[in-house]
């Protein structure tokens, strides 16, 4: 069974914080996938990994980065938390190859900055 | 534009067929996906199609797909309130193969 986890379900940090929200999945797949959710806008993608070491940017990467050290995991950070980045975080991984490879999304990570 | 559009809100009674519709912009895109969403859960893809596709059954669901108007349809027959859940479609998009996502349509059934 397919499987993508998240580190944390509900977060809640401060203002100017470091904050790592971590992904692994199970499933040998060379692309990881962080996105955020916000009511009303759907999902937005901040950053993409499809090896290890590799990283793009995605439409909102302005106050994220993001590491993969290893295939299976894949984290965001937030250097430096601000209070607009209180948000719905989904990591999602797929195999190589375009078209029907689906999306494996995890659970999700609620962020609360205060 | 760059968006994909839908609806936020559609309401129905148990037993009744749901549409929800989706306009995306990317002539090029190659597949178009739904994905659904439960309280509290990550996204579960529904199903697909392809761009050279008009239409796509699989059990109570049926996919059409409009390219000339750049228009997705889902449509859920016998809607049970197991199906109440955001639904999001999302069309790939470049060589990258990135999913471009709508913001998601609330479908609440009501018994």
């Amino acid at each position: 069974d397919v499987k993508v986890t998240q580190s944390s379900r509900y977060l809640v940090k401060r203002t100017g914080e470091k904050v790592f929200l971590e992904c692994v999945q199970d499933m040998d797949h060379e692309n990881m996938f962080w996105y955020r959710q916000d009511p009303g806008l759907g999902l937005r993608l901040i950053y993409f990994s499809y090896d290890v070491k590799m990283k793009e940017k995605g439409d909102i990467p302005e106050g994220y980065s993001v590491s993969r050290e290893k295939k299976e995991r894949f984290s965001l950070i937030l250097e430096s938390a601000s209070t607009n980045q209180t948000s719905m975080y989904l990591c999602a991984s797929r195999g190589g190859g375009p078209g029907t490879d689906t999306q494996y999304f995890g659970p999700g990570t609620r962020l609360t900055v205060l | 534009g760059e968006d994909v559009e839908q609806s936020l809100f559609l309401s129905v009674r148990e037993g009744d067929s749901s549409v929800i519709n989706c306009t995306y912009t990317d002539s090029s895109s190659t597949y178009l996906y739904w994905y659904k969403q439960e309280p509290g859960a990550g996204l579960q893809l529904l199903t697909y199609i392809f761009s050279n596709m008009d239409m796509k059954q699989d059990q109570r669901l049926t996919v059409l797909l409009n390219k000339k108007d750049k228009h997705l349809s889902l449509r859920i027959a016998d809607t049970q309130t197991g199906d109440s859940a955001i639904y999001f479609c999302a069309e790939m998009r470049g060589a990258t193969n990135k999913l471009i996502f709508g913001t998601g349509t609330l479908l609440a059934v009501q018994p």
